[in-house]
Order: C-alpha cells, then structure tokens, then sequence
C-alpha cells in the first residue's frame, strides 16, 4: 500500500529564511507526487505536482521540490518565505494513469512565519 | 471556470442521523473524488466517481455512498452518524479519471455531536 511521511508536524522560520519541507512516500513504483497548500478553513491549492521528466519541478508562489527516487522523497523548497507562506502543506502520492484510486496525502506540515 | 462550489459551509448533526453533502464542479469535470479531513490529518480518499458511476473507493464503511449527476454536481450521503465522522469534507473534480488534475472546493465542516 501507498503511504506518505512528512517527519515535521511543525516548522518555524524566520521571514525571509529559506525553507524546506520533507516528504518521503512509498510506492511501488513511480508515482505521481504532488504538494499543496492549505490556509485555515479553505480547500487545497495545488503548488507544483511530478509526473516524469526533470526531477527538479517548479511550482506557483516561488516554490520548488525535487524528487528522489533513491531516498523516496519529493522535498519542497523557497528560498526566501513571506509572512503569507504560513499555512499547512501536504505531500501526496497518486497512482500514475487514469487510477480511481485517489490520492494518499500525509499529515501535513504547520508552518509558522517569524517576523 | 468557476471552480468547485460546496455547500453548506458549516453544519451540526446529532449522532444516528444522516447528512447530504452537495459539490457543484465545473463544466467538462467529468470525475469528482470526495475526501474526510478529521482535524490535525491530512485528507483521506473516500471515493470516487467516473461519469456517474463509483469506479474507486478507499477504507470508508457502505453507509458512506454518493451521486454525481449529469449536470456535473455530486453529493456524498453519509448514514448513521458516527462522532468520529466530524471533520472537513472535500471534493474535488478533474477532466481527467485520475488525480492528476484536481480543482478542489473549500469543503464542508460537518460536527457530529
């Protein structure tokens, strides 16, 4: 069975600091992964999402992740957070072509922004 | 696109009832996934609907069913109300059959007290 771990319940940084979020699935084989963001109350917007191709994927509001396949991780990055990053994120992992299996998403991460 | 609309926003139930949830998706969505978000989790996958037929389903009991009609809305049924079904319900609809393209509403917060 699919599964994914985000080893950080919370993270705090410093506005301006960098950031990364870790993410490690097991599948077996290459899924689909992605990562998205979600703000108090509202739905999940999608930040950046891998398929095949450039293991170094580029998503909206400056986001970036890079996906390992020797360490199973799919870790999401930003150079330089603003106060506006602050919400919760889930890396999820899905079943590549027309899967009716959904996706299976970890606990989340909490970041907190630090002015 | 006017994006994916649920309704309502908020509701209370008693223990034992059961509860309709409504998803309206956007035109050409021909797939729509339900999710539970119980509070500190991330979603989990319920089910999912293809062309108004159940094609995929996660570890929720029968008396978690649904609808999606032709008109691209959906509706998840929830029977006999259980505390632990209190959390945040999502849907979401894609072009696709698989996930690869979700547009997800803002979901329903549904308390079972």
């Amino acid at each position: 069975a699919q599964s994914v771990t985000q080893p950080d319940i919370h993270i705090t940084v410093s506005e301006g600091a960098s950031l990364e979020l870790r993410c490690n699935y097991s599948y077996g084989a290459t899924p689909y992964l992605f990562w998205y963001v979600q703000s108090p109350g509202q739905g999940l917007q999608l930040l950046l999402k891998y398929f095949s191709g450039d293991t170094l994927v580029q998503g909206i509001k400056g986001f970036e992740a890079e996906f390992k396949r020797s360490q199973s991780s799919f870790n999401l990055r930003k150079p330089s957070v603003h106060w506006s990053d602050a919400a919760e994120y889930f890396c999820a992992v899905g079943a590549r072509g027309g899967g009716a299996d959904g996706l299976t998403f970890g606990k989340g991460t909490h970041l907190i922004i630090q002015p | 696109e006017t994006g994916v609309t649920q309704s309502p926003t908020h509701l209370i139930k008693t223990r034992g009832q059961q509860v309709t949830l409504r998803c309206s998706s956007q035109s050409g969505h021909n797939t729509v996934s339900w999710y539970q978000q119980a509070l500190g989790q991330g979603p989990q996958f319920i089910f999912q609907y293809y062309r108004e037929e159940e094609n995929g389903r996660g570890n929720f009991p029968p008396r978690f069913s649904g609808l999606q009609f032709p008109n691209y809305s959906s509706e998840l049924n929830v029977n006999a109300l259980e505390l632990d079904d209190s959390a945040l319900y999502l849907c979401a609809s894609s072009v696709d059959r698989g996930p690869s393209r979700y547009t997800f509403g803002s979901g329903t917060r549904l308390t079972v007290v």
